[in-house]
């Protein structure tokens, strides 16, 4: 059963302090993405990639966050240090990436993070 | 302006009824469109991608796509309670390959 595979699935955290969270993509899928939900503001792009490669990532705080790929298999999203408005739930997405269905993507089932 | 924007709703619609969800989205050059459902407290799930102008019907999920009005619709017929979910529409503006949400559709089905 392919699916992606987001870690945690709930973190608590004080302000301040860093945060990783960790997502496996489905086995084949060469784009990953990360995104923000929150009720204000939906779904929010924050990094993008292809081949491992970081194509997009204009939508992120980039004095606190960061994302990488290490290799095919783990994509990570870290917050250093954490405010309380990074509370929210972070959903990873893979997909195969062919031109036109680039927006056919499988969603992991998301950290919901938040920061007190 | 929004890059891609949907009326937020609620939609409530009987049970059986038909079911039209609205989106509309600025670049004109976007070429791929897509319409994810999301159930309360889990991710989003894709459920019709369509490319080209005119209709494209899958089950009881129809989408509709008019480029010269930019322009996209879904229409859920028969619909039930387990329809009862936020819609979200999505659009590749075609330039980065990046995918653009816009802020959802909570649709109500009453039994």
């Amino acid at each position: 059963d392919a699916r992606v595979t987001q870690t945690p699935r709930h973190k608590v955290t004080e302000m301040g302090q860093e945060v990783t969270m960790r997502c496996q993509p489905i086995l084949g899928h060469n784009t990953v993405f990360w995104y923000r939900q929150t009720m204000m503001q939906g779904l929010e792009l924050l990094a993008y990639f292809r081949n491992r490669a970081p194509l997009d990532d204009s939508g992120m705080p980039k004095d606190r966050f960061s994302a990488e790929m290490p290799d095919a298999t783990l994509a990570t999203l870290k917050i250093q240090p954490s405010e309380p408005r990074d509370s929210a739930v972070y959903f990873c997405a893979s997909g195969l990436g062919r031109t036109q269905n680039t927006g056919e993507l499988f969603f992991g089932e998301g950290s919901r993070l938040t920061v007190l | 302006q929004k890059e891609v924007e949907q009326n937020s709703g609620p939609l409530s619609v009987p049970e059986g009824a038909i079911a039209s969800l609205n989106c509309t989205y600025s670049d004109r050059g976007s070429q791929s469109f897509f319409w994810y459902r999301q159930y309360s407290g889990k991710s989003p799930e894709l459920i019709m991608s369509i490319y080209s102008n005119g209709d494209k019907e899958d089950g009881r999920f129809t989408a509709q796509l008019n480029k010269a009005s930019q322009y996209v619709s879904l229409l859920i017929r028969d619909s039930q309670p387990s329809d009862s979910a936020t819609y979200l529409c999505a659009v590749n503006p075609g330039y980065g390959n990046k995918l653009v949400f816009g802020a959802g559709t909570i649709l109500r089905v009453k039994s």
